[in-house]
């Protein structure tokens, strides 16, 4: 059965002390991985799109990397508006729907 | 703005009764999709359209019936409430792209309490 795993599911975080979440997932056939941030009592919000392992794309603070079996968002020198739930998902070949994790909740303290 | 919107935000109602959500998206998308996000925070699709053609029709009790007009436009019905549907449900919509996974985009969603 296709997996979505996020870890830590919260972190903590000062001011300018970057770090990485992580995204594993096992799915026969990736057809794309997406990082979406989540702010509360909002709709997620698209960040990246990952096709293929050895892809990486970059945002501001927020730098996206995918291999075969997990992708990493490293957040360098955080700031407070940061804070968010920063959620993954992937679609399969011969499918059109997002399969999310749990997500990660990040808090960046001044 | 361009955006995907959903009416109400809102929705508090009794057990039994039958209700509805809107949604609307006028980036252009062929493809719209209803998804649900639990206490837990964890986001299941429920639906997806694509040119007002159900192609996604996830383990979802019978009481759920989207409808889609037209392809900016997909309505969410549900029959005979019950505790278990509140949750918040999120509209999203997506363009087509042959081959690739695209990118969807989320409106802000509608918190469903069932009393």
């Amino acid at each position: 059965e296709d997996q979505v795993t996020q870890s830590p599911e919260a972190l903590r975080l000062q001011e300018g002390e970057s770090s990485s979440l992580n995204c594993s997932y096992t799915v026969s056939g990736l057809r794309g991985l997406f990082w979406y941030r989540q702010d509360p009592g909002k709709g997620p919000e698209f960040l990246f799109t990952l096709y293929s392992a050895g892809e990486e794309k970059e945002k501001e603070r927020l730098k996206a990397t995918l291999t075969k079996k997990e992708s990493f968002l490293h957040i360098t020198a955080p700031k407070p508006e940061d804070s968010a739930t920063y959620l993954c998902a992937v679609v399969k070949f011969g499918f059109q729907k997002l399969v999310f994790g749990t997500g990660t909740r990040l808090l960046v303290s001044p | 703005d361009t955006a995907v919107s959903q009416t109400p935000k809102y929705l508090v109602t009794q057990m039994g009764n039958d209700k509805s959500i809107k949604c609307e998206q006028n980036l252009g998308h062929d493809t719209m999709y209803w998804y649900k996000q639990d206490s837990k925070k964890f986001l299941k699709i429920m639906f997806s359209y694509n040119n007002k053609e159900l192609i996604i029709n996830e383990t979802v009790p019978n009481r759920f019936s989207p409808k889609s007009p037209d392809k900016a436009h997909l309505n969410l019905h549900i029959n005979s409430l019950e505790l278990g549907d509140s949750a918040v449900y999120f509209c999203a919509s997506s363009p087509s792209r042959s081959g690739r996974a695209t990118e969807q985009f989320f409106g802000p969603g509608t918190r469903l309490t069932v009393l």
